[in-house]
């Protein structure tokens, strides 16, 4: 159980252009899911927490207008890199958090490697 | 600002050798301690989880251990395998839910 997918788990695309990443709890429903991104060598820096029904809470630092994050359902959470640019380029990880379960308790996807070039 | 550091940065040993991992955090008013394993281009596996009340905790080769007023966690692994070759990354629970991850340890086991 508590199974995190993430699509797509690769992305390659041209600078200027936008991209979806969607995150899904498969087998349970997320009250809130968490954005990561991770730079190669380095750790995971959490980007923004979404809550179903309301705007996401992003970190300082990162860009809302760039990172739209939506998350629509209890399942699904969608994190648009708007017009990217290489610096773009990073692996990014979500993680989602059980209605049920404890509150401590994060379930994290595979992760989507972004390619900007 | 919580601060979450991993000593060492990377380690090699060989198969069968038993060894610790470090982490350190700044602010001890956490909520708990994770370890995560990360392999190459992957997402993260759960490998323990202590929370702040607790010392130690432990699954299979696999202890950690939690002292919060120092703001120190250990990672021990016994006879290691090839196979435990990974990233194994510590982070700290605040009140709110939010995880703040160390770097990691790029950990290889030699056959």
């Amino acid at each position: 159980g508590a199974v995190v997918s993430q699509h797509p788990s690769w992305v390659i695309c041209k600078s200027g252009t936008s991209v979806k990443i969607e995150c899904r709890s498969l087998d349970f429903q997320a009250t809130t899911m968490f954005w990561y991104r991770q730079f190669p060598k380095q750790s995971l820096m959490l980007m923004a927490t979404s809550n179903e029904g309301s705007k996401a809470t992003y970190e300082q630092g990162v860009e809302k207008d760039k990172f739209l994050i939506n998350h629509a359902s209890l399942t699904l959470s969608t994190l648009t890199v708007t017009s990217a640019h290489p610096e773009d380029s990073s692996f990014y990880i979500c993680s989602a958090r059980s209605l049920q379960g404890p509150a401590y308790e994060q379930y994290f996807g595979p992760g989507t490697r972004l390619t900007v070039t | 600002k919580q601060e979450v550091t991993q000593i060492p940065a990377a380690l090699s040993v060989p198969e069968g050798e038993n060894l610790v991992l470090n982490c350190s955090f700044t602010d001890s008013a956490i909520y708990n301690l994770q370890w995560f394993r990360q392999d190459p281009g992957k997402g993260l596996t759960s490998l323990l989880l202590i929370q702040s009340s607790q010392r130690e905790q432990t699954s299979g080769r696999l202890n950690a251990s939690l002292d919060k007023s120092s703001g120190r966690s250990t990672l021990y692994i016994a006879a290691s395998q090839p196979g435990d070759s990974a990233t194994y990354l510590c982070a700290v629970m605040e009140y709110g839910n939010k995880l703040v991850f160390g770097a990691g340890t790029i950990l290889r086991v030699k056959s």
